[in-house]
């Protein structure tokens, strides 16, 4: 166990239809990072949250949201799904220094059809 | 922009072989360098870090040096075994980030043979 909890674990949903994946940091950690694992694209950055505020945007759809709230847990909205948004959710969680690596969750795997 | 590049795999070995994985990455400034190891359907573990140049980060037998004149960052094990058996991902600090997003490579499937 890492330490950072992601719900759910799977995730079979509609095209069109909306989903919120939620992550719990682990303990003291004051950063969220979600990222995106597909075949094709690889591990793609998609947002980072620090104690609340978002600090860094990378390949996040506008269809895509996110927030942290003032328990620290995020959560990640995926809206008007797509087959192509089929893939792997990570949530991974740091300290305030960037060097000493992330630690990830076990991630939520989406299946839209 | 900064990106990393990984050999592609899959790798096979045999048990207790040598492992090489080689991994070089672009980057402007000086960004910490990282390897994660992903199990079967499990999320992503840290391995080893290096944050300058020559560092030498280790775990598990598991060893990586930060080569800023060839900027390489290989990851080398002396003898695999059949637990090594996963998915490895290279990875660097983005400095543009406020607080260091991670970019990372495609990542090298291992399969170690008993």
């Amino acid at each position: 166990d890492s330490g950072v909890t992601q719900t759910p674990k799977h995730l079979i949903t509609a095209t069109g239809q909306r989903v919120t994946l939620r992550c719990s940091p682990r303990s003291g950690d004051l950063s969220v990072y979600w990222y995106q694992q597909s075949l094709d694209q690889g591990l793609q950055f998609l947002i980072q949250y620090y104690n609340g505020e978002e600090r860094a945007k990378g390949n996040i759809l506008e269809r895509f949201s996110a927030q942290q709230f003032p328990d620290l847990h995020s959560e990640l909205n995926l809206s008007s799904l797509e087959l192509g948004d089929s893939a792997l959710y990570f949530c991974a969680s740091s300290e305030r220094d960037r060097n000493y690596g992330y630690t990830f969750g076990s991630g939520t795997r989406l299946t839209v059809v | 922009g900064d990106s990393v590049t990984q050999m592609e795999g899959p790798v096979t070995l045999s048990e207790e072989a040598f492992l090489t994985i080689n991994c070089t990455y672009t980057a402007t400034g000086y960004p910490s360098l990282f390897w994660y190891v992903q199990y079967p359907g499990e999320g992503l573990q840290l391995l080893l870090k290096a944050t300058k140049a020559d560092d030498k980060g280790s775990n598990k037998g598991f060893e990586a040096t930060y080569r800023k004149e060839t900027t390489s960052f290989h990851l080398e094990k002396g003898s695999v075994q059949v637990s090594d058996s996963a998915v490895y991902f290279c990875a660097l600090s983005d400095q543009r980030g406020s607080q260091g997003n991670l970019i990372f490579g495609k990542g090298t499937k291992l399969s170690v043979k008993p």
